[in-house]
């Protein structure tokens, strides 16, 4: 069993559908990341969590450490949304450990 | 906010010759850098870790020999494929760590990655 498991693995949406993108982990963390990568591979760092909540434009990242949960929620989908999103945690090495991405199309 | 360049962006070398890979960091200094390889539809495997000054840490199975890292200054880590075999095709991406401004956690900051095929 991986350490981080990410679900779904694919998601197609039509444009201005809400989209969830779960994380879970089971391992101890310093702080979760979400992570964005575009077809070109280029990687874009989304957020860093370690409680609560957090928002940027139309992505929301939220994490319950209880439950060692993590969702990544994109409001009003758009194509230039699409792409692979990756769940990664730090751990208390410094090291990231990463989920094996969702890879999220979204249609016009 | 912290950026790290990295170049090439794309390469094809012939087997046998050496492939070198730089990432920068633009505007912050990067005392610790990581080194990923990437296939087709899969996730990130860490190669090494590089601490500026020292010497890298290979994780298992991976030839240290083969992945020459070096990070002699704390703006500059190089990643040289020598020998290079079509095997080692690949997408190799470098990451730096980033110390926060508040709380304790680092942050990271990626490379926009080498695309390298070897023919």
């Amino acid at each position: 069993k991986n350490e981080v498991e990410q679900s779904p693995q694919n998601l197609t949406a039509q444009e201005g559908e809400f989209i969830t993108i779960n994380c879970s982990y089971s391992v101890g963390i310093s702080a979760l990341h979400w992570l964005q990568q575009h077809p070109g591979g280029g990687i874009v760092s989304l957020f860093m969590l370690s409680s609560g909540k957090k928002k940027h434009g139309r992505l929301i990242a939220t994490i319950n450490i209880q439950e060692k949960h993590s969702s990544l929620h994109i409001t009003a989908s758009h194509p230039r949304d699409s792409a692979v999103y990756i769940c990664a945690v730090g751990n208390s090495k410094g090291k990231l450990i990463f989920g094996t991405g969702t890879r999220l199309q979204v249609f016009p | 906010g912290a950026v790290v360049s990295q170049h090439p962006s794309r390469v094809i070398c012939k087997s046998g010759t050496s492939v070198k890979i730089e990432c920068r960091s633009l505007d912050f200094q990067a005392t610790t850098m990581f080194w990923y390889r990437q296939f087709p539809k899969q996730s990130l495997m860490l190669m090494a870790t590089s601490n500026e000054g020292s010497k890298a840490t290979y994780e298992q199975g991976v030839e240290k020999d083969k992945f020459l890292i070096n990070h002699a200054s704390l703006t500059l880590s190089t990643l040289t494929v020598t020998s290079a075999h079509p095997e080692d095709s690949s997408f190799y991406i470098c990451s730096a760590r980033v110390l926060p401004k508040t709380g304790s956690n680092y942050g990271y900051t990626f490379g926009s990655g080498t695309r390298l095929t070897v023919v």
